[in-house]
């Protein structure tokens, strides 16, 4: 069972358009939501994060929505560029520092010029 | 700043053979080294994590058999692949937490393992 779920699958926005993509997770236990980026060939890299305690974080263009009642978060992406082009993932930890990332499949998102 | 690097970034071997990859954090003390696999089907699957001062623990379905590490210390790392097969295709990649800020967790490029 995918303890972490994304989508959409897919997504294709216009240059400038906001890309919303969503997240869900069953583990009530889970406190720590990052959100990597990661381009074809390449590893993931850490875009943006929240802890459970918070409903909203902002990092320039990059903005987590948090709910923490409906175990549900988002990204949003505002002024899309053909180069936030990726594949981005939601995962989500425990407050254990042993324990690993749970990652859900991606979002993959196309920003057309 | 943080980095992670790996190598090799990717390896063709011949099923049946091993394959070996490693691991080095630099700019930052790792608390914590996780190995994950990447694959198209089955998203990233945690192979086994170490933390300091504890001994590594293997996922599910992973075991110290199939995938030995040796982390001599925490801003290294190597796992081999013994005995690849088609299913152990995929992008092995290792992220360590900087101790520094708390839960980030860095990965490195990854290593390609492609088995024909």
């Amino acid at each position: 069972q995918q303890q972490v779920r994304q989508s959409p699958q897919s997504l294709t926005v216009w240059e400038g358009e906001t890309a919303i993509l969503n997240c869900s997770y069953e583990n009530s236990a889970f406190d720590y939501f990052p959100w990597y980026q990661q381009f074809p060939g390449e590893g993931p890299a850490l875009l943006i994060s929240i802890l459970s305690v918070s409903n909203k974080k902002e990092d320039g263009r990059f903005t987590i929505f948090f709910n923490k009642r409906e175990k549900k978060l988002s990204l949003h992406i505002a002024d899309s560029q053909p180069g936030d082009s990726a594949t981005y993932f939601c995962a989500a930890r425990g407050n254990n520092y042993a324990q690993g990332l749970t990652f859900g499949l991606g979002t993959r998102v196309s920003v057309f010029p | 700043g943080a980095l992670v690097y790996q190598y090799p970034r990717r390896t063709i071997c011949k099923s049946g053979t091993s394959m070996r990859m490693e691991c080095q954090a630099v700019g930052f003390q790792a608390t914590s080294v996780a190995w994950y696999r990447q694959s198209p089907q089955k998203t990233f699957e945690l192979i086994a994590l170490s933390t300091v001062n504890s001994a590594i623990k293997y996922e599910q379905n992973f075991t110290q058999e199939k995938f030995p590490i040796s982390h001599p210390n925490l801003s290294f790392s190597s796992m081999t692949v013994l005995n690849a097969y088609l299913e152990d295709r995929g992008l092995y990649l290792c992220g360590a937490r900087d101790r520094s800020s708390g839960n980030t967790l860095y990965f490195g490029e990854g290593s390609r393992l492609i088995v024909v």
